[in-house]
């Protein structure tokens, strides 16, 4: 099955923890997304890359770190200087070869909660 | 800064019913207007986008209608259904990245059977 996967589904971070959130596509995909869920705020970008070795910083970027060293796999962490992280994660993607092809496809997400 | 307003909150219809939201946006430079449903505990998927060359677009049950002048869009829900009900994003993009969308706050669809 083509898609999008998150892991873990639930993950719960002490304080002054830094957690890593993951995100593999096999759509072949050039361009992933991080956003945020908070109840009654919609979705916020937090990073975004749009090729292998490259990613720009989106809304919300303070506290968080990005990387994308596979153009599968674009991983999130959620550092210790994120104050407030607790919220549902989603992870995107789409081909990013213009606005002929701006779908995104979201995973399932990840629901981060502080100890 | 929210540049994407959504209203109502939440929205309750009978089976059957018109569902309507709608989202207003204040950057010119947009020019694609998607919606996303999204069930409980899952991510979103697109259910039908716009571009600002037309007024009106129809998929189904769902329809778009864009006033460009009032910066002003919304989606109708025709003969809603219980499988409906879910949240609801508008979103807005334009310039070089379409994936990075700015989105509204949500609507939570509740259609009674």
């Amino acid at each position: 099955d083509g898609g999008i996967t998150q892991s873990p589904k639930y993950l719960f971070r002490k304080e002054g923890q830094n957690v890593t959130l993951s995100c593999e596509q096999n759509l072949n995909h050039d361009a992933m997304y991080w956003y945020r869920q908070d109840p009654g705020q919609g979705l916020r970008l937090i990073y975004y890359s749009q090729i292998v070795n490259d990613f720009q910083k989106g809304d919300i970027a303070e506290g968080y770190s990005v990387s994308r060293e596979k153009k599968e796999s674009f991983p999130l962490t959620v550092t210790s200087a994120q104050k407030n992280p607790t919220a549902f994660y989603l992870c995107a993607s789409s081909w990013g070869r213009g606005p002929t092809n701006e779908k995104l496809f979201f995973g399932s997400g990840t629901q981060l909660s502080v100890l | 800064q929210q540049q994407v307003k959504q209203s109502p909150q939440s929205l309750i219809v009978q089976k059957g019913g018109i569902s309507i939201i709608n989202c207003a946006y204040e950057n010119t430079a947009f020019d694609y207007f998607p919606w996303y449903q999204q069930f409980p505990g899952k991510g979103p998927a697109l259910l039908i986008a716009i571009r600002p060359d037309v007024s009106e677009k129809k998929e189904g049950r769902f329809t778009i209608s864009f006033n460009k002048s009032a910066k002003q869009f919304s989606l109708h829900i025709m003969d809603s259904q219980p499988g409906d009900s879910a949240t609801y994003f508008c979103a807005a993009a334009g310039g070089t990245s379409y994936g990075k969308l700015t989105f509204g706050q949500g609507t939570i669809l509740t259609v009674h059977p």
